[in-house]
């Protein structure tokens, strides 16, 4: 069974601090997705990765694919309250499966 | 343009009664999904509908969970004989095909199982 550990679950910081969320499987992933999700609404996809070491921007969120795929991180340089969110992350296996594993979250709070 | 809907927005039942929860998909996506997330987790895969093809059910926690999808677009998920446990935020997200990356999420059904 392939599974997703993200760290921190939660994490709680001032405006102007950056911070970074992890994910971990020990099971190789063909793609990666992170999604952000606020209250009452489904997620919104913010970015996928696909190749070992990939690195990609978004205004001042910084997304990464581990090498090996089994990993990734999300950097956010200068958090502000609008971050605030639950991130999650995704992954795609590599058997031509569709199905997409979901990571356990990591919640978010940026005061302002 | 529309995007993915999903009614109702919120259930309470009673423990033992059955419940449907529709999801209409964005117009042309050929890929539908359920997922369950529970007490703003990660979600947790339950069922696939790629076109035509068989559904890939692998995902569904019980024989108690159904779900079909007519005409290849809207998808109703039933729960039979409803549980405390299945009380959990319920989503579809539908996408343009197999080899799409890209999910859009319906705001969820918000199931509370008394």
């Amino acid at each position: 069974t392939q599974l997703l550990e993200q760290s921190p679950q939660f994490l709680s910081i001032q405006e102007g601090e950056n911070l970074t969320v992890y994910c971990n499987s020990s099971s190789v992933f063909s793609s990666l997705q992170w999604y952000r999700q606020e209250p009452g609404e489904g997620p919104v996809l913010l970015v996928t990765v696909v190749t070992g070491g990939e690195v990609k921007k978004l205004k001042r969120l910084t997304f990464q694919f581990g090498d090996a795929r089994k990993d990734s991180s999300l950097h956010i340089t200068a958090a502000q309250p609008g971050d605030t969110g639950l991130y999650l992350c995704a992954g795609k296996g590599t058997s031509g499966t569709y199905k997409y594993i979901f990571g356990t979250g990591t919640r978010l709070k940026v005061l302002a | 343009g529309a995007g993915v809907s999903q009614s109702p927005s919120n259930k309470v039942t009673e423990k033992g009664k059955d419940v449907e929860l529709r999801c209409d998909p964005i117009s042309g996506h050929t890929a539908l999904y359920w997922y369950r997330q529970s007490l703003g987790q990660g979600l947790e895969f339950l069922i696939y509908f790629q076109g035509n093809s068989a559904p890939d059910k692998s995902g569904l926690p019980s024989d108690r969970f159904s779900a079909e999808r007519t005409g290849g677009s809207v998808s109703t998920l039933t729960i039979q004989r409803t549980q405390q446990e299945d009380s959990a935020v319920y989503l579809c997200a539908s996408s343009l095909g197999r080899e799409s990356y890209e999910q859009y999420f319906g705001p969820g059904t918000r199931l509370t199982v008394t």
